[in-house]
């Protein structure tokens, strides 16, 4: 069965500095997603993409967090400088849209020292 | 912005028991609600979704239900086992944007 597929899994960084995540959704998939997961409460949307385009941002730090899409395939996240806050686990999804079941990766664990 | 609540945080019920956990939401455009299944340390998995468009849906164990009227949805997990012991998220989409509760942390004792 085809997975969302992310990188790294896990990742330390000392706040201040440069943190970058990639994932790779199932092929196919137009809809792309990134959630953050903080211990102990539900995923919450930072990003949504349709292709290429960026759909819904509103929940992304944009002083410090972006995303891109560039060939409407994988995608990749990156924070700028980390903050001791931003420790959680990033989540990517894929679908293929219509309210289609969203598929989830293993997700990229941070921790901000 | 939609809003999901979820009750309850956590539950208890002994094996072989049945399992409720319930969810409202706010936005009434809301179409397709999943509730996906997650074990400690591993990602979200979908077990059962439904769309606005249905009352109830039954896999094996599971079974969801849904009142548009009154904006909420509900998980019932029969015969439960061992293996069922996880955090389960609701979630409710509109234009396939996502918004999820805030977890239940459900232990099956054995």
């Amino acid at each position: 069965e085809a997975e969302v597929a992310q990188s790294p899994r896990y990742k330390i960084t000392e706040k201040s500095q440069a943190v970058a995540f990639w994932c790779d959704p199932i092929s196919g998939h137009a809809t792309l997603y990134w959630y953050r997961q903080i211990l102990g409460q539900g995923p919450e949307l930072l990003v949504q993409f349709q292709d290429e385009s960026v759909v819904d941002d509103s929940q992304l730090p944009k002083d410090r967090f972006s995303a891109e899409r560039l060939k409407g395939v994988d995608s990749t996240l990156k924070i700028q400088p980390a903050e001791l806050g931003d420790s959680a686990m990033y989540l990517c999804a894929s679908g293929v849209g219509n309210n289609s079941p969203l598929h989830f990766g293993n997700g990229t664990r941070l921790t901000v020292t | 912005g939609e809003n999901v609540e979820q009750h309850p945080s956590t539950l208890s019920v002994q094996e072989g028991d049945s399992a409720v956990i319930k969810c409202t939401y706010s936005d009434s455009a809301s179409n397709y609600f999943p509730w996906y299944k997650q074990e400690l340390g591993k990602r979200p998995q979908l077990i059962i979704d439904i769309r606005s468009n249905v009352g109830e849906k039954k896999d094996q164990r599971i079974a969801v239900t849904l009142n548009k009227t009154a904006k909420h949805f509900s998980l019932h997990i029969t015969e439960t086992q061992p293996e069922d012991s996880a955090v389960y998220f609701c979630a409710a989409s509109r234009n396939e944007k996502l918004t999820f509760g805030t977890g239940t942390r459900l232990t099956i004792i054995p």
